[in-house]
């Protein structure tokens, strides 16, 4: 099936660095959605963008839907050690298939 | 809350064996799905279902079927386990929204072992 390209793959920072990364598709999307998968864990929805242009935060994490519909940015700011694991975006198209398309996933590692 | 379960965190089967995969939602969605996720392949929809009694493929259904006699409930089926299907299996909900304001919500994963 189809993936999103995600970018960048992983990232090794110093706490309280700040982190950016997005995910670009060929394809229009109409929702973006975020995620953080922990080892050994489910996914869990981080922010939900709905609308092209959107800026949503959640806490340290903003979300941004691109004007081109086709990306999306995360970034988090000052991060903690917590912040480790695999963030990863998901799109739908509008064609208003029930399916979403997974980034590949950027691994995230927060040095002390 | 929207609580996705799955029955098991941890499972071990050998290979020819029929495995139950269960998943639970408390949100009276619509829409349940069945992914496995693989180191360097990421999440990978195996089939999804829509309403009760309504199942579609996703993109790897081989070897597998599911079940969605209840709306809450939606079962992964693998008639004959293969040791390639040892994977993380991932289940999610969402609810169906013509507004298209629909949004993903997984369970904690069953790592299923096949040997």
């Amino acid at each position: 099936g189809q993936q999103l390209n995600q970018s960048p793959q992983s990232m090794f920072i110093q706490e309280g660095e700040d982190v950016s990364m997005n995910c670009t598709s060929s394809s229009i999307f109409n929702t973006w959605l975020w995620y953080k998968q922990d080892p050994g864990e489910g996914p869990v929805l981080l922010i939900a963008l709905y609308k092209a242009g959107e800026l949503t935060s959640n806490g340290r994490l903003t979300a941004q839907f691109g004007i081109t519909r086709k990306d999306s940015f995360l970034n988090i700011s000052a991060s903690i050690p917590s912040d480790v694991g695999i963030y990863f975006c998901a799109g739908r198209r509008t064609s208003g298939t029930y399916k979403y398309i997974f980034g590949t996933g950027t691994r995230l590692k927060v040095l002390a | 809350d929207v609580k996705v379960t799955q029955s098991s965190r941890y499972l071990v089967k050998r290979t020819g064996e029929k495995v139950f995969l269960e998943c639970v939602q408390d949100m009276d969605h619509e829409n349940m799905f069945w992914y496995r996720q693989d180191p360097g392949l990421g999440l990978r929809l195996i089939y999804f279902s829509y309403d009760v009694k309504m199942k579609e493929k996703g993109d790897i259904p081989e070897g597998y079927s599911v079940s969605r006699e209840k709306k809450e409930r939606f079962s992964l089926i693998l008639e004959s386990a293969s040791t390639n299907q040892t994977s993380m299996y991932l289940c999610a909900s969402s609810l169906w929204d013509r507004g298209r304001t629909d949004t993903q919500y997984f369970g904690p994963g069953t790592r299923l072992t096949v040997l």
